[in-house]
């Protein structure tokens, strides 16, 4: 399977400030990356998808200026909240997806990232 | 678009009782996974459901997949504290075999010892 790393796992941020989330693929290449939020005790809502090399698409209700997607090589997207507020506190989880075959694709998630806006 | 819906949101079993989440999409699904969260932790793939009817067991885990395609359930038998979590499935739409996943709601597993 594909090794998936994400980086902070933690950040508390004040309100107003950036924050940038790095999600790395560490043994396999991919074109696409997934970045999704959950909050507690709920389900995981899909953000966007990041592409490689090109601009990320972004799910309906998604703002695309405040939650920049950069996916600049085919192992590392990251996810920058711009002026962060409260509201914005999650769990961030990005996914690769790995083909297995004919319609087979399991996807693997990086440990995640909570992220505290003060 | 595309709506998954799985209930219930939560159970409480004891230890050795028979625990089943179930899982329906409002259009028809590709293929379904399965995922499992332990509480801290990120999601972790338990399975894959392409074929209609569709039934795989792992261990004390038995997956359905729907005749329709819409539907689908997981099963534990026997439950065991190392059980708990959240478990999650997902749905990608028909005629798709790659691309995003939708989600349902998850029901999360608490096992009295």
């Amino acid at each position: 399977g594909a090794v998936v790393s994400q980086h902070p796992s933690r950040v508390i941020c004040k309100s107003g400030t950036s924050v940038k989330i790095e999600c790395r693929s560490l043994d396999f290449q991919a074109t696409t990356m997934f970045w999704y939020r959950q909050f507690p005790k709920q389900s995981l809502m899909l953000m966007a998808t990041s592409n490689e090399g090109s601009k990320a698409t972004y799910e309906q209700g998604v703002e695309k200026d405040k939650f920049l997607i950069n996916h600049a090589s085919l192992t590392l997207s990251t996810l920058t909240v711009t002026s962060a507020h409260p509201e914005d506190s999650s769990f961030y989880i990005c996914s690769v997806t790995l083909a297995g075959g004919p319609g087979y694709n399991e996807q693997f998630f990086g440990p995640g990232t909570r992220l505290t806006v003060l | 678009g595309q709506q998954v819906m799985q209930i219930p949101q939560y159970q409480h079993v004891q230890e050795g009782e028979d625990f089943t989440t179930y899982c329906n999409s409002s259009t028809t699904l590709s293929n379904i996974q399965w995922y499992k969260q332990r509480p801290g932790g990120h999601p972790v793939f338990l399975i894959q459901l392409v074929k209609s009817g569709e039934v795989k067991k792992q261990k004390r885990l038995t997956f359905q997949f729907g005749e329709a395609k819409k539907n689908s359930s997981l099963h534990i038998t026997a439950t065991q504290t190392t059980d708990v979590g959240t478990y999650f499935c997902a749905g990608r739409a028909g005629g798709t075999s790659y691309g995003k996943l939708t989600f349902g709601q998850g029901t999360i597993l608490t096992v009295h010892p």
